[in-house]
């Protein structure tokens, strides 16, 4: 069964103080590692697809990468407004089409100015 | 460019009734993914289709729910009888055939009396 748990559960940074969000995973073969943002009341927001290890991607003050068990996502100098719950998912190799997605239960995140 | 649409988007209706959600992905997207979420458990996938077939039902957590997909673009998710342990948020994505990204929709917040 595939199983993703992210750390910490909540987070709470100052305004431009650096930090990282884990995810870690356990999947029968890793199609694809996504990283999600959710604002309250709203639908998750996709951020990024990661494949495989090695791999890194940026976006703004973002930047997610990938190890064979864990992923992070790096947030430098965040801002009030990158406040949010950060969700982790895994997909997993089925053979077949797209596939459903296993999430973690986020991480949530709160920049003080 | 028109999101994943759903409706209602908020529900509230006493335990026993028949409640309705209802889809529309985006347009030219070949996979539709039903997820549910609580704070218990998080985000869960129930059910998704592929050109409009069933693929894999097996998050649905009882006979009492059933999902739908009559045509590309639209689908419906139906519980009955409700029972407030099924109050959540209900979310429906949808994706392009070919890449796994999944882009979600508003929910619809259901609550059972």
């Amino acid at each position: 069964e595939d199983q993703v748990t992210q750390s910490p559960e909540a987070l709470r940074l100052q305004e431009g103080e650096s930090s990282s969000l884990n995810c870690s995973y356990t999947v029968s073969g890793l199609r694809g590692l996504f990283w999600y943002r959710q604002d309250p009341g709203k639908g998750p927001e996709f951020l990024f697809t990661l494949y495989s290890a090695g791999e890194e991607k940026e976006k703004e003050r973002l930047k997610a990468t990938l190890t064979k068990k864990e992923s992070f996502l790096h947030i430098t100098a965040p801002k009030p407004e990158d406040s949010a719950t950060y969700l982790c998912a895994v997909q997993a190799y089925s053979g077949g089409g797209a596939d459903g997605l296993t999430f973690g239960k986020g991480t949530h995140l709160i920049i003080q100015p | 460019d028109a999101g994943v649409i759903q409706s209602p988007r908020h529900e509230v209706t006493e335990m026993g009734q028949e409640v309705t959600l209802r889809c529309k992905p985006i347009s030219g997207h070949n996979s539709l993914f039903w997820y549910r979420q609580t704070m218990m458990r998080g985000l869960e996938l129930l059910i998704y289709f592929n050109n409009n077939v069933p693929i894999d039902d097996s998050g649905m957590p009882e006979d009492r729910f059933s999902a739908k997909m009559p045509n590309a673009s639209f689908s419906t998710l139906k519980i009955q009888p409700s029972e407030p342990r099924d109050s959540a948020v209900y979310f429906c994505a949808s994706s392009l055939a070919g890449r796994v990204e999944q882009f979600f929709g508003p929910g619809t917040r259901l609550t059972v009396l």
